[in-house]
């Protein structure tokens, strides 16, 4: 089955500095490749994701880069602010019924 | 739109009681209810998968005696931890995917933080 590995787990940086989290996926048929955000006891908020057909794709501050040869995809957020301090999950969506894998997880602290 | 209403949100139980979360689908059918485990600053671990009138799927490593999963109606899923322990104590998340939304349809409920003791 897809397994993901999510590095770093830990990621401080002084606001308005820009942030990356690197995620590598092992199944070659996953085609879907969702982030998230989850504050402490909250459920997951979609914050970006990116199709198997698409190399990069950006909403304001953030942007998601896939290499589908390389099997890995990157967050990048850009200018960060206190607010996007929480942790950030990638996940990964294959062919088997449509189960979405996570990745370890990264704790991102801003700080101001 | 797509919402997931997942109950309760929190609970405390003692060792060996059964637990049961609820995850209802407010305004879709859910055919298919992924159901997650997360410990404290730890990944969500995909547990199960439940379809609508068959038997849910178990992820390896899942005790299927342990972790009952119903899905008996396109709009509800449950999953009951039946006697429970300490060990147990966990976040419990479920999700469901959502046929027409542009990212592929996946909304969580709001999560079920269980403390056995």
């Amino acid at each position: 089955g897809e397994n993901v590995e999510q590095h770093p787990s830990t990621l401080s940086v002084q606001e308005g500095d820009s942030a990356v989290i690197k995620c590598t996926y092992s199944d070659s048929a996953s085609n879907y490749f969702p982030w998230y955000k989850q504050e402490l006891g909250k459920r997951p908020q979609l914050i970006i994701d990116i199709r198997s057909n698409v190399g990069e794709k950006k909403d304001q501050r953030i942007a998601v880069t896939l290499n589908k040869t390389a099997k890995h995809f990157s967050l990048h957020i850009t200018e960060t602010q206190p607010e996007d301090s929480a942790v950030y999950f990638c996940a990964a969506m294959g062919n088997q019924g449509g189960k979405l894998i996570f990745g370890q997880g990264t704790e991102l602290s801003v700080k101001p | 739109g797509a919402v997931v209403s997942q109950h309760p949100s929190r609970v405390i139980c003692k060792s060996g009681t059964s637990v049961k979360i609820e995850c209802r689908s407010l305004d879709f059918q859910a055919t298919t209810m992924f159901w997650y485990r997360q410990f404290p600053k730890k990944s969500l671990m995909l547990m199960a998968t439940s379809n609508e009138g068959s038997k849910a799927t178990y992820e390896q490593g899942v005790e299927k005696d342990k972790f009952l999963i119903n899905h008996a109606s396109l709009t509800l899923s449950t999953l009951t931890v039946t006697s429970a322990h300490p060990e147990d104590s966990s976040f419990y998340i479920c999700s469901a995917r959502v046929s027409g939304l542009s990212n592929y349809g996946y909304t969580f409920g709001s999560g079920t933080r269980l403390t056995v003791v």
